[in-house]
């Protein structure tokens, strides 16, 4: 799986919209970007994947770059429980699913 | 909304002893997990699970490691002669499809003394 690179920390104020960046340069044409995040110790929670399109649900937006080479995470407004850990995560290609996790963005979310 | 659920939610226990931690995964998926998390490190992939064989394992999971679906709802891992460095938070996942999105249980922290 391709490798990312994301920013160790980020901060955001409540209510902002808060945008997380990744880089995944090495992506192969059958690989998913995925977000996870992690509260805590708490479980990873599934946030969003996409492909090449970019996509949205109740939780984020995903907007990935038309050469895929690149990806922003978008929480339009962000809240304090927000705050977590977000991992960026490329997945396919020749495994058999699992996710291999970085050391993903710690997200702050201020008052 | 169905959701992945792990028992105990903490484990201790000496070691060199057997451990099984257990998980009931969402109800019709097809495809299970475990990950641990080492305390301030990242989480790491232990072994995945299809079909009722291991599809694919770390360097991590070694003899020392089982995965068993007994039935038709649980999925457990056995540590057989637990060490110190098993010391850890063990997650559970499980997904419909192969590439679908896990879903992760709340965890089991296993602390071996």
């Amino acid at each position: 799986d391709a490798k990312t690179t994301q920013p160790t920390s980020m901060d955001c104020a409540e209510g902002r919209a808060a945008n997380l960046p990744c880089n995944h340069s090495t992506i192969s044409g059958n690989e998913y970007v995925y977000w996870y995040r992690q509260i805590h110790s708490q479980g990873p929670q599934y946030i969003i994947h996409g492909l090449k399109n970019n996509e949205t649900n109740e939780m984020a937006s995903l907007i990935i770059t038309e050469d895929r080479k690149s990806s922003t995470l978008i929480l339009p407004h962000a809240t304090l429980r927000d705050t977590a850990v977000y991992y960026c995560i490329v997945r396919g290609g020749t495994s058999y699913g699992k996710l291999t996790f970085g050391q993903g963005t710690i997200l702050t979310v201020h008052p | 909304e169905p959701e992945v659920t792990q028992t105990p939610s903490h484990q201790v226990t000496q070691m060199g002893q057997e451990v099984i931690l257990r998980c009931v995964p969402i109800s019709n998926h097809l495809y299970f997990y475990w990950y641990r998390q080492i305390l301030g490190q990242k989480v790491e992939f232990l072994v995945s699970f299809y079909n009722n064989e291991i599809s694919e394992k770390s360097e991590i999971f070694d003899d020392q490691f089982s995965v068993e679906r007994p039935d038709g709802s649980n999925f457990t891992l056995k540590i057989r002669s637990t060490k110190l460095e098993d010391s850890a938070m063990y997650f559970c996942a499980s997904s419909l499809g192969q590439f679908q999105p896990q879903h992760f249980g709340d965890g089991t922290r296993l602390s071996i003394l």
